[in-house]
């Protein structure tokens, strides 16, 4: 079974420009998570999608941040325009229906200068 | 009060010794309850779920539930320095999404 894929796998950007993350679930998985991880903190929801609608988006800083699932496959994080304290690695998860784990891709390491 | 607490790092125990991981959670509605292993650099990796009451073994991990304390804690025996990571407690909630704490990181010193 093939992994969750997330590019790219770092990114550096100055402030006030806007970026964008791709993540590709595992097949089959219908719901798929998008968390922010700053250095020395535990991951933190952004959003999450179940197949191609919005389950829960409530952390999600949506002045500058945005994020879509077309077709309930692919999905992009995107934000705009970015800022110090976005420097984060944006990690992208997908599990099966019922009660599992997630299984969480590489992540993607944005740093904001 | 944070929704999943985790006890403060880091922790060091000599290769070989029982490595003890604890956590608390808020909402008491809760019901499933994992253990990621996050090794520097590295994104999260299951290694232990666990639903019901008590003790789940799998092979060195044994993860242990108390949801009347609202207590989860992940035992490491035989620790090993491959071991060296930071642990994540991470727990359920109605909207099948998971909070996070912060992690305790693991040194094994051979």
């Amino acid at each position: 079974e093939a992994g969750v894929a997330q590019s790219p796998r770092y990114k550096i950007i100055e402030k006030r420009q806007s970026v964008a993350f791709w993540c590709n679930p595992i097949s089959g998985h219908a719901t798929l998570y998008w968390y922010q991880q700053i250095l020395g903190q535990g991951p933190k929801l952004l959003i999450q999608f179940q197949n191609n609608g919005v389950v829960d988006d409530s952390q999600l800083p949506k002045d500058r941040f945005s994020a879509e699932r077309l077709k309930g496959v692919d999905s992009t994080l995107k934000i705009q325009p970015a800022k110090l304290e976005d420097s984060a690695v944006y990690l992208c998860a997908s599990k099966r229906g019922g009660d599992y784990g997630y299984t969480f891709g590489s992540g993607t390491r944005l740093t904001v200068v | 009060q944070k929704e999943v607490e985790q006890n403060s790092g880091p922790l060091s125990v000599p290769e070989g010794a029982i490595a003890s991981l604890n956590c608390t959670y808020s909402d008491r509605g809760s019901q499933s309850f994992f253990w990621y292993r996050q090794y520097s650099g590295k994104s999260p990796e299951l290694i232990m779920s666990i639903y019901s009451n008590g003790d789940k073994e799998d092979g060195r991990f044994t993860a242990q539930l108390n949801k009347a304390s609202q207590y989860v804690s992940l035992l490491i025996r035989d620790s090993q320095p491959s071991d060296s990571a930071t642990y994540l407690c991470a727990v359920s909630t109605n909207n099948n999404d998971m909070r996070f704490g912060a992690g305790t990181r693991l040194t094994v010193k051979p």
